[in-house]
């Protein structure tokens, strides 16, 4: 079992509706993360949270907006979304060090359809 | 920066066989190296790391990856495949401090009964 929990599962959205994906660990990292993975492809970074704020953001549509309301929590509001969004959206965590980046533990995922 | 390439897109092979899957990666300073697995319908799962030290690092599953240095390779190794390893296999690195990870474009691993 994976210890970065994910909801929902999946979700269905119309290109007017808003949600939110949600995502939770208890592993005391520092950092976490969101990833889109269409089929057969990489995952690929949208933003990273650390301490808490927003550290990188890779450039992601408005549409995307995430939050980091504390270290255990992290959500990505959608809104107006376009069908080419539909994809997985994964959420990871890892620990911050000083020299040493740790490996980074993935949620199963929100497998988001937009219609 | 770093990045990384996997060589082998799509890898079919039966039970009991051997698999290695290259990895490469492009040098940019400190190298941490990672390979991932994501089963069908499941969420990616860290198979090994590499950080320091020895280069043969062994991981879960009985995979284990080689680290060379000259070569900037991590390749995956397992010596004998199960049914059970059919999934995509993803090599990773990060590209910065805050962890971002770089993937490769993945493996699909079909292993046939």
């Amino acid at each position: 079992d994976t210890e970065v929990t994910q909801t929902p599962k999946h979700l269905v959205m119309g290109m007017t509706n808003k949600k939110s994906l949600k995502c939770e660990q208890h592993m005391g990292h520092r950092a976490m993360y969101w990833y889109k993975q269409k089929a057969k492809k990489p995952p690929e970074l949208m933003f990273v949270y650390s301490y808490e704020k927003l550290s990188i953001n890779e450039s992601v549509p408005s549409r995307f907006s995430p939050e980091c309301p504390n270290s255990s929590l992290l959500n990505l509001h959608l809104h107006a979304l376009q069908p080419e969004d539909s994809a997985l959206y994964l959420c990871a965590s890892s620990q911050l060090g000083d020299r040493v980046i740790s490996e980074a533990f993935f949620g199963q995922g929100t497998r988001l359809t937009v219609v | 920066a770093q990045s990384v390439s996997q060589h082998n897109h799509h890898v079919i092979l039966s039970e009991a066989a051997s698999l290695e899957l290259g990895c490469n990666y492009s040098y940019g300073g400190t190298v941490n190296l990672f390979w991932y697995v994501q089963y069908p319908g499941q969420h990616l799962q860290l198979l090994l790391k590499y950080f320091s030290g020895d280069p043969l690092v062994k991981g879960i599953k009985g995979f284990e990856a080689e680290f060379i240095k000259s070569k900037f390779s991590f390749n995956l190794r397992k010596p004998s495949v199960q049914w059970s390893d059919t999934a995509e296999y993803f090599c990773a690195v990060p590209t910065d401090s805050w962890g971002k990870l770089q993937f490769g474009a993945g493996t699909q691993v079909v292993v046939t009964p």
